[in-house]
This record gives structure tokens, C-alpha cells and sequence, in this order.
């Protein structure tokens, strides 16, 4: 059974620094493309960020781009999102998930929230 | 960027009612679009994958159609279980989410 584990999130400041974790079971990690997508609180999915099998392909929303790293260690299982200079517009459930082929997303975790406030 | 509309944004019903959403592209995806559910609390759940195809688990009662630019979602028979949000999702270039579609009971 496929099992997904978020972790890591949060409060924090404004302008901080947080790092999730998603730490991944039931499946062969390494051959399978990843993927963080949020919800904000009343608003709806967004996707945010993938990263393929390898670790050779990376994309980001244009929301991220050059605030947000999306990393994987295959030798653990376990996917990464560092996220820079936060702001109250990334406060969200962060969730994993599984992508068929970087194409849509299969298997998902439950989630971990991020809030950004002073 | 390919933007992804949903309507209605929210709708009511009862159980046994034959319900649709409709997804319309800003471009052409030609099928590369998939369904999902979620409820409060709870994360997405997958439910259609290349406009048509149902996902593994997921009752029949689902089912999907479309290419290009307009597709729809229908459930044949609204069960208690279904009142949930739904979200359609396009995959052609990059990944971008509808806004969803809320199914409230009437």
C-alpha cells in the first residue's frame, strides 16, 4: 500500500525559512516523478512544484520560482520542499504526491500546514 | 499559461440526481486532463485521469468525457459519499487546477 507522510510544517515569520518532508512507502520511490501542491485557506488546489524519478528534472509554479526547492534523497525514500522567504500568500495545507509519468497525480499524502504570521 | 475554468462553482443537489461539472481550458490539452475529489479535512482523491479513463477503486457511477477544450465530469446517480469539492486538473503544459466545483446537498 502506497503510504505518503508530510512533515515539517509550521508557524513561522514572515520572510522565514521552513523545510517539509514527505516520507514515501509501499512503492519503488526512485521510479516515480514527485510533487507538492497546496490549498490556501479557502481557496483551491495549486500546484507548486515537481521533481522526475531521477532528480534530473525540477519545474515550479511561477508563484515559487526562486523561493522554493524541491529535492529528493532516493536512498531514504523521502521528498523535500526548502521554502525561503515566506509570506502570508504561502500559507496552505502542503501535500505530496505521486505523478504518473509527471502527468497527474495518483497517490497523496494527508497534508501538513504551513503558516506564515507574525 | 493554460488557465482551467470550472462551472458551476457550486451546486446543489440530492441524492439520486444525475450531477455535471464542466471544465473548460484556455487553450487546447487535447486529453491530457484529470478529475479529482476532495472532502473537508481529507486529501484529493483521484478519480479521472486522460479526460476519460477511471481510476482504479473509484465506483462507475463516474465518468468522464471531452478533448481540446471543454470537458465534463458526471456522476450518474449522486450517492451521500459524493458531496464533496472536485477539481479538474490539465497536464499538457505544466500543471494547473480549476477552481473547483463544491456539490452541496439541496
Amino acid at each position: 500500500e502506497v503510504q505518503l507522510v508530510e512533515s515539517g510544517g509550521g508557524l513561522v515569520q514572515p520572510g522565514g525559512s521552513l523545510r517539509l518532508s514527505c516520507a514515501a512507502s509501499g512503492f519503488t520511490f526512485s521510479s516515480y516523478a514527485m510533487t507538492w501542491v497546496r490549498r490556501a485557506p479557502g481557496k483551491g488546489l495549486e500546484w507548486v512544484s515537481i521533481i522526475s524519478g531521477g532528480a534530473d528534472g525540477t519545474y515550479y509554479a511561477d508563484s515559487v520560482k526562486g523561493r522554493f526547492t524541491i529535492s529528493r534523497d532516493n536512498s531514504k525514500n523521502t521528498l523535500y520542499l526548502q521554502m525561503n522567504s515566506l509570506s502570508a500568500e504561502d500559507t496552505a495545507v502542503y501535500y505530496c504526491a505521486v505523478s504518473l509519468g509527471m502527468q497527474y497525480f495518483q497517490h497523496w499524502g494527508q497534508g501538513t500546514l504551513v503558516t506564515a504570521s507574525s | 499559461d493554460i488557465q482551467m475554468t470550472q462551472s458551476p462553482s457550486t451546486l446543489s443537489a440530492s441524492v439520486g440526481d444525475r450531477v455535471t461539472i464542466t471544465c473548460r481550458a484556455s487553450q487546447s490539452i487535447s486529453n491530457w486532463l484529470a478529475w479529482y475529489q476532495q472532502k473537508p479535512g481529507k486529501a484529493p482523491n483521484l478519480l479521472i485521469y486522460k479526460a476519460s479513463s477511471l481510476e482504479s477503486g473509484v465506483p462507475s457511477r463516474f465518468s468522464g468525457s471531452g478533448s481540446g477544450t471543454e470537458f465534463t465530469l458526471t456522476i450518474s446517480s449522486l450517492q451521500p459519499d459524493d458531496f464533496a469539492t472536485y477539481y479538474c486538473q490539465q497536464y499538457n503544459t505544466y500543471w494547473t487546477f480549476g477552481q473547483g466545483t463544491k456539490v452541496e446537498i439541496k
